[in-house]
């Protein structure tokens, strides 16, 4: 399969919890990419970190790579009801053509 | 921004005939799009690389004679999905990339379009 896998599958958090999905993929990359996705809505590109990166940090997302085990994890810190999507990694591969590559995604629900 | 509009965003077809989506890049160049379907609470799949003035590239599994792709322009690349059935029911979408050292090989999404097959 050309995916990655991502877990936990789904989440089920109350507000003001973190929330940490994590993301594996399978070979050399240029970049990885978390993307946010509504549900039967278009997707919504939160962050990138590049190969040579192993933290960022965007508001209430902080993002790690770690190259030497092909892995990944988003942190969602004081979640919200808001933040109730699926959640997908993605990477774009060594020769970034602009192909991307999915995680299968987690679905995150933030109770009130 | 750089924007990527697909038309249509929803679709409803009979079993058998054939719907055409766009995507168009408006307001840069992209010389490759890329075309993913989404099965309802499933991920993207990358069904294959819109590159201008030449043949798409498919990836494995994807039927190239049922999902036709033509990028003509550096502005807009066109998927055909021919005798559609119930099963090609999906959610299309495509990306294009605005290359170059300014912007960093920035990848940009359409909105999406829903095919429903009847």
């Amino acid at each position: 399969s050309q995916q990655g896998e991502e877990d936990p599958q789904a989440l089920s958090i109350q507000e003001g919890e973190n929330a940490t999905m994590n993301c594996s993929y399978k070979t050399s990359i240029n970049n990885l990419q978390w993307y946010r996705q509504n549900s039967g809505r278009g997707l919504v590109h939160l962050i990138l970190i590049r190969s040579n990166e192993r933290e960022k940090h965007s508001g209430r997302l902080r993002v790690t790579l770690d190259t030497s085990k092909k892995s990944s994890s988003l942190l969602i810190t004081a979640s919200r009801a808001a933040d109730t999507a699926s959640y997908f990694c993605a990477t774009v591969p060594s020769s970034n053509t602009g192909k991307l590559i999915f995680g299968q995604g987690t679905t995150l629900q933030v109770k009130p | 921004g750089a924007v990527v509009s697909q038309h249509p965003s929803w679709v409803i077809c009979k079993s058998g005939t054939s719907v055409k989506i766009e995507c168009r890049s408006l307001d840069f160049q992209a010389t490759t799009m890329f075309w993913y379907r989404q099965f309802p609470k499933q991920s993207l799949m990358l069904m294959a690389t819109s590159n201008e003035g030449s043949k798409a590239t498919y990836e494995q599994g994807v039927e190239k004679d049922k999902f036709l792709i033509n990028h003509a322009s550096l502005t807009l690349s066109t998927l055909t999905v021919t005798s559609a059935h119930p099963e090609d029911s999906s959610f299309y979408i495509c990306s294009a990339t605005q290359t170059g050292a300014a912007y960093g090989n920035t990848i940009y999404f359409g909105e999406g379009s829903w095919l429903t097959v009847v």
